[in-house]
């Protein structure tokens, strides 16, 4: 079975800000990687994910990933940010034969102020 | 296309009451899964299906049922509401030969007094 925490449950930063939110995950078999974000009333819209490769990861809106295999972390990155990034972010596991089955983790609210 | 699909939006029951969760995809995917997200606890997998005829419990199954009769429909059916329903169900689809991303519909809003 897996488990992801995500350490923050809230980030407040600034306007243009750099910003890390943190997921460690933990799991006996290879993973899949992914982040999520939810705007306020909305669903949920995928970031980026990691399968295999290169452990730095690309998504929308700048953001980025990490992937730590052996410190099992998988932190999303932004180097500035803008006041529409407010939302929740989910950090989701899932062991590679059965994607369908995700993992989340409790969520961080990302805060941004002027 | 419209992607994945909920209705209703919001919704209030009594103790004790029934209803069905709908929840369509046009995308032809094969993965069906129902979560509900409670604050603080993110979203958690009720039921899932990979297939029409073929459904599976998830971490929390208790108190809901499930069926998946066609490719695009998977509805959710709470049999007798409780408080502890109160949540927002999300329904999320997938292709079975994909990148393992899952595509969301917008929620519903569930309220159970």
């Amino acid at each position: 079975a897996q488990s992801v925490t995500q350490l923050d449950s809230q980030v407040p930063v600034f306007e243009e800000a750099p910003v890390e939110l943190r997921c460690n995950y933990s799991s006996s078999v290879s993973v899949y990687l992914f982040w999520y974000v939810q705007y306020p009333n909305q669903g949920l819209q995928l970031l980026l994910k990691y399968l295999s490769g290169s452990t730095l990861v690309k998504g929308i809106n700048g953001f980025e990933a990490e992937f730590n295999k052996s410190q099992t972390s998988f932190h999303l990155r932004k180097p500035s940010v803008h006041i529409s990034d407010t939302a929740e972010y989910f950090c989701a596991v899932s062991d590679v034969t059965g994607f369908q089955k995700l993992v989340f983790g409790t969520g961080t609210r990302l805060l941004v102020s002027p | 296309n419209a992607g994945v699909t909920q209705t209703p939006k919001f919704q209030v029951l009594k103790t004790g009451q029934s209803m069905t969760l709908q929840c369509a995809q046009d995308m032809n995917h094969e993965y069906m899964s129902w979560y509900r997200q409670d604050p603080g606890m993110g979203l958690r997998l009720i039921h899932y299906s990979v297939g029409a005829g073929i459904t599976d419990q998830g971490e929390v199954p208790n108190g809901y049922n499930v069926s998946r009769s066609t490719t695009e429909d998977f509805p959710l059916r709470l049999l007798s509401a409780a408080p502890s329903q109160t949540s927002v169900y999300f329904c999320a689809s997938s292709p079975r030969t994909g990148t393992g991303e899952q595509f969301f519909g917008p929620g519903t809003r569930l309220t159970v007094l």
